[in-house]
């Protein structure tokens, strides 16, 4: 079956431009999660949705990045007036969601470059 | 504070030694822990996880909490082994998300 599909793969910008990055978890996950990995450095937590609302956007780094999920299905990361340190990979997982832990399924992630 | 370290950033052996990859964590409450792995030009996915307490690809992880570690292991390396490896802790009080190391390249040479 299809995992996890993330789009564009690469997206390069000039500073202070506004992109949008796409997800599009797996058939019938409910959870999705977006994390961010900078160079050397493992993926670190931004947004967790269940269904259409984000229940946790503790790990949005200030209010130039925000995401929606507005039919509890695909979900985009928006960052507005990028800056050179946004440069990273974006990666989107998603999971059946439910009570206990429920693996994650990542993407192959988006890869931001800011010029 | 919930952390997860992995001291090494490259781990360099030949094919057929044991690898041990380090992986120490930092978390107030009752962890479970997990091995993600990378291969080249593939996306990431899940490698083994404590509680299953199982031998995935001749790798196993051993939850020592006096020692607050989770190191990997696999007895006799492969070429096919190299690939970045990810050690994450799950975040109970935060629906499930995970919480990752820096990572560790594993290099297997012939």
């Amino acid at each position: 079956g299809a995992g996890v599909s993330q789009t564009p793969s690469n997206k390069v910008t000039e500073k202070g431009k506004y992109v949008e990055l796409r997800c599009d978890p797996i058939s019938g996950h409910t959870a999705l999660y977006w994390y961010r990995q900078s160079l050397g450095q493992g993926p670190e937590f931004l947004i967790y949705f269940q269904g259409t609302g984000a229940a946790d956007d503790s790990g949005l780094p200030n209010d130039r990045f925000f995401a929606v999920r507005p039919e509890g299905s695909v979900s985009t990361l928006k960052i507005q007036r990028t800056e050179r340190g946004d440069s990273a990979v974006y990666l989107c997982a998603s999971s059946r969601g439910g009570g206990s832990y429920n693996e994650q399924f990542f993407g192959p992630g988006t890869r931001l470059t800011v010029l | 504070a919930q952390r997860v370290t992995q001291p090494e950033k490259l781990l360099s052996v030949f094919k057929g030694a044991p690898v041990e990859l380090k992986c120490n964590y930092s978390y107030s409450g009752s962890p479970e822990l997990f091995w993600y792995v990378q291969y080249s030009r593939q996306r990431l996915q899940l490698l083994l996880r404590h509680i299953s307490r199982e031998s995935i690809k001749g790798f196993t992880a051993d939850l020592n909490k006096g020692e607050t570690s989770f190191h990997l292991k696999k007895p006799f390396a492969q070429e096919e082994d190299s690939a970045m490896y990810y050690c994450a802790l799950l975040d109970r009080g935060g629906y499930n998300k995970l919480i990752f190391g820096a990572g560790t390249r594993l290099a297997v040479h012939p």
